[in-house]
């Protein structure tokens, strides 16, 4: 069946710029997460929602930083005024909270580059 | 910070077996290990996880110490497309908790 797929797979931005980073997880799928994964790094937790609400944000770096779950599915990080420092690949996964284990399984990430 | 040690880098030769090990001294009674693995420009892709139990899949086998203190991940057929950065993850099972990633290990799969 479908995987997790982000869109878009490639986004370059100005400083100060707003962009916003879409998820579509795999379908059926309640609980969501956002990584972030800078060159040469592994991913690095930003939030977790299950189902419409964010259940732990303790990994948003700060309030430039905010995603949203509005119907449970689809989620969007939103970046305000970029800086250069945002510059990286910003992976969705998804896991079944319905089943036996929360094997996480990932979208092919977003890359972000602000100049 | 990662609970996990793995070595940088490994090369292993095409066909033979790769096991790739792994650090965990710290772990805890009810978390589990995971091993994801990534493939350039790609997400992290799910490998298999156990608890105390070696498992074994379709993709690879997991080796888990006695103590659980350390893990082996064992590719017994290393093809090509084997080659990426593995990493290993202690995390307990409960929905809601991330994954916290290491650097992980650079597997080479050499022809």
């Amino acid at each position: 069946g479908a995987g997790v797929s982000q869109t878009p797979s490639n986004k370059v931005t100005e400083k100060g710029k707003y962009v916003e980073l879409r998820c579509d997880p795999i379908s059926g799928h309640t609980a969501l997460y956002w990584y972030r994964q800078s060159l040469g790094q592994g991913p690095e937790f930003l939030i977790y929602f299950q189902g419409t609400g964010a259940a732990d944000d303790s990994g948003l770096p700060n309030d430039r930083f905010f995603a949203v779950r509005p119907e449970g599915s689809v989620s969007t990080l939103k970046i305000q005024r970029t800086e250069r420092g945002d510059s990286a690949v910003y992976l969705c996964a998804s896991s079944d909270s319905g089943g036996r284990t929360d094997t996480q399984y990932f979208g092919p990430g977003t890359r972000l580059t602000v100049l | 910070d990662a609970k996990t040690t793995q070595p940088p880098s490994m090369d292993c030769a095409e066909g033979r077996a790769a096991n790739l090990p792994c650090n965990h001294s710290t772990i805890s009674g009810n978390e589990y290990v995971y091993w994801y693995r990534q493939i350039h420009s790609q997400g992290p892709q799910y490998i298999i996880h156990g608890l105390k139990n070696n498992e074994t899949n379709e993709m690879a086998s997991l080796i888990i110490t006695e103590d659980r203190k350390s893990s082996t991940l064992i590719l017994p057929h290393a093809t090509l497309r084997d080659t990426a950065v593995y990493y290993c993850i202690v995390r307990v099972e409960d929905y809601g908790q991330n994954f916290v990633f290491g650097p992980g290990t650079r597997l080479s799969v050499l022809p």
